[in-house]
């Protein structure tokens, strides 16, 4: 069975420090894999996406993630972060031939002045 | 363009009644999906409907029902609430495997408090 673990339940930060989101993958087959981001009392919003190609994937507000199939990883990057960037992270995988996804526990990121 | 909106944005129910959470999206997506949110459990998926007429399970569909009525809505329906069912729930819609795997579109929630 697909299971996606997020390897940080919470990743406190200072404004304008680097940061990076964990997320490890299960599948061997095919894979697509995703970064939702959940702002508070929002519903859920996509960031970025693989589905094949290049394996650095840019998306909005500045956030990147690197495809690694041999380590089964696709952690979330962002070189610097704002204040606004304060939300939940959603790891999701997958798999071709079917649209739905599974989706890891979650990582609060906490961005502090 | 609304997108997907969900009623109500919250509901207080008592052990044992039951009620339907409705869910419209307005993109002319196929697929519309039922997901749950507990603290620290992620994001698991109820029940699925990949068009008009056709539902699927989830990951956790015991207790409750869904319906497909059109292709722009999809209610989900507890008919005995449980305190388990106390939880935030997310309706989701997306354009359908031909278009743009995985890339799904959430509404607002609904938090319902089962006491």
């Amino acid at each position: 069975a697909q299971s996606v673990t997020q390897l940080d339940s919470q990743v406190p930060v200072f404004e304008e420090a680097p940061v990076e989101l964990r997320c490890n993958y299960s599948s061997s087959v095919s894979v697509y894999l995703f970064w939702y981001v959940q702002y508070p009392n929002q519903g859920l919003q996509l960031l970025l996406k693989y589905l094949s190609g290049s394996t650095l994937v840019k998306g909005i507000n500045g956030f990147e993630a690197e495809f690694n199939k041999s380590q089964t990883s696709f952690h979330l990057r962002k070189p610097s972060v704002h204040i606004s960037d304060t939300a939940e992270y959603f790891c999701a995988e997958g798999q071709g031939g079917s649209e739905k996804l599974v989706f890891g526990k979650g990582t609060k990121l906490t961005v502090n002045p | 363009n609304a997108g997907v909106t969900q009623t109500p944005k919250f509901q207080v129910l008592k052990t044992g009644q039951s009620m339907t959470l409705q869910c419209a999206q307005d993109m002319n997506h196929n697929s519309m999906y039922w997901y749950r949110q507990d603290p620290g459990m992620g994001l698991r998926l109820i029940y699925y409907s990949a068009s008009e007429g056709t539902t699927d399970k989830g990951e956790v569909p015991n207790g409750y029902n869904v319906s497909r009525l059109n292709k722009r809505e999809f209610s989900l329906r507890l008919e005995s609430a449980a305190p388990s069912q106390t939880s935030v729930y997310f309706c989701a819609s997306s354009i359908g495997l031909a278009g743009d795997p995985g890339t799904q579109y959430f509404g607002p929630g609904t938090r319902l408090l089962v006491l």
